[in-house]
C-alpha cells in the first residue's frame, strides 16, 4: 500500500468547511483513497472513498487531484462531533485479508 | 449502522485466566477481522476471517485464537491472558461495495 502523509492537527471553526489534506505520491494505478475518523474512545468509522474521480456522500467529500498524487477530505459544515483523528488509507482492492494499517492521521479539533 | 456489537464492553481480568470476546454482525457480511489498538502502536490486525470456519492469521496473531461456526458470530480467544493482552480491541467487518471496513464498538480488556 502506498504511504500517506498528513499534517499531525488540524482547527477549524464550527459550522465552517473542513479541508482534510492527504499526500500520497507513490499511488499506483489500481489504489484507491479511503478516509476514516476515530472518535475519542469509538471505533473507527469509514467516511468515503475515491479512485479518481471526486466523490460526495452524506458524509463528506473527496477531492482527488488529476494526477492522484493528493487528495482533500471536505467536511461541508463542521460541528464539534466532528472532532477526531481522520485517516488517510491508500490501498488496492482484492482478495486476502485486507486488514487495515492507520497512519497517525490528522486530529481536526472543531473550535465553538 | 453496520448491525456490528460486540461483548463484553469492558472487562478485567486476571494473569493466566482465558477470555473470550465476541463480535456478532447481522448483515451476513463474509469477512470479519479482530483488531488490538494500543498507543503508539495504532491498529493491527490479529485474525481474521473470509467464511463460516474459515480463519487465517494476522499481524499480531501469538496468543489469540479465533472461532466462526456460524456467519454472524467471530469469538476471539486468549487461551492465557497476559499483562501485555491489556488493549481494546475491535471488530470489523468488510463490506461489499469498495471493501471498506466498518468496526464495531470496541471491548477495553484489562489484564492484571
Amino acid at each position: 500500500d502506498a504511504k500517506t502523509t498528513q499534517p499531525p492537527s488540524m482547527d477549524c471553526a464550527e459550522g465552517r468547511a473542513a479541508n482534510l489534506p492527504c499526500n500520497h505520491s507513490t499511488i499506483s494505478g489500481n489504489e484507491y483513497v479511503y478516509w476514516y475518523r476515530q472518535i475519542h474512545s469509538q471505533g473507527p468509522q469509514y467516511i468515503i472513498h475515491g479512485l479518481k474521480n471526486n466523490e460526495t456522500n452524506e458524509m463528506a467529500s473527496l477531492i482527488i487531484t488529476e494526477d492522484r498524487k493528493s487528495s482533500t477530505l471536505i467536511l461541508p459544515h463542521a460541528t464539534l462531533r466532528d472532532t477526531a483523528v481522520y485517516y488517510c488509507i491508500v490501498r488496492s482492492v482484492g482478495g486476502g485479508a485486507d486488514g487495515l494499517t492507520f497512519g497517525k492521521g490528522t486530529h481536526l479539533i472543531i473550535q465553538p | 449502522d453496520a448491525g456490528i456489537t460486540q461483548s463484553p464492553r469492558h472487562k478485567v481480568t486476571e494473569t493466566g485466566t482465558p477470555v473470550t470476546l465476541r463480535c456478532h454482525q447481522t448483515e451476513n457480511h463474509r469477512y470479519m477481522y479482530w483488531y488490538r489498538q494500543d498507543p503508539g502502536h495504532g491498529l493491527r490486525l490479529i485474525h481474521y476471517s473470509y467464511g463460516v470456519k474459515d480463519t487465517d492469521k494476522g499481524e499480531v496473531s501469538d496468543g489469540y485464537s479465533v472461532s466462526r461456526s456460524k456467519t454472524e458470530d467471530f469469538l476471539l480467544t486468549l487461551e492465557s491472558a497476559t499483562s501485555s493482552q491489556t488493549s481494546v480491541y475491535f471488530c470489523a467487518i468488510r463490506g461489499d461495495s469498495a471493501y471498506e471496513q466498518y468496526f464495531g464498538p470496541g471491548t477495553r480488556l484489562t489484564v492484571t
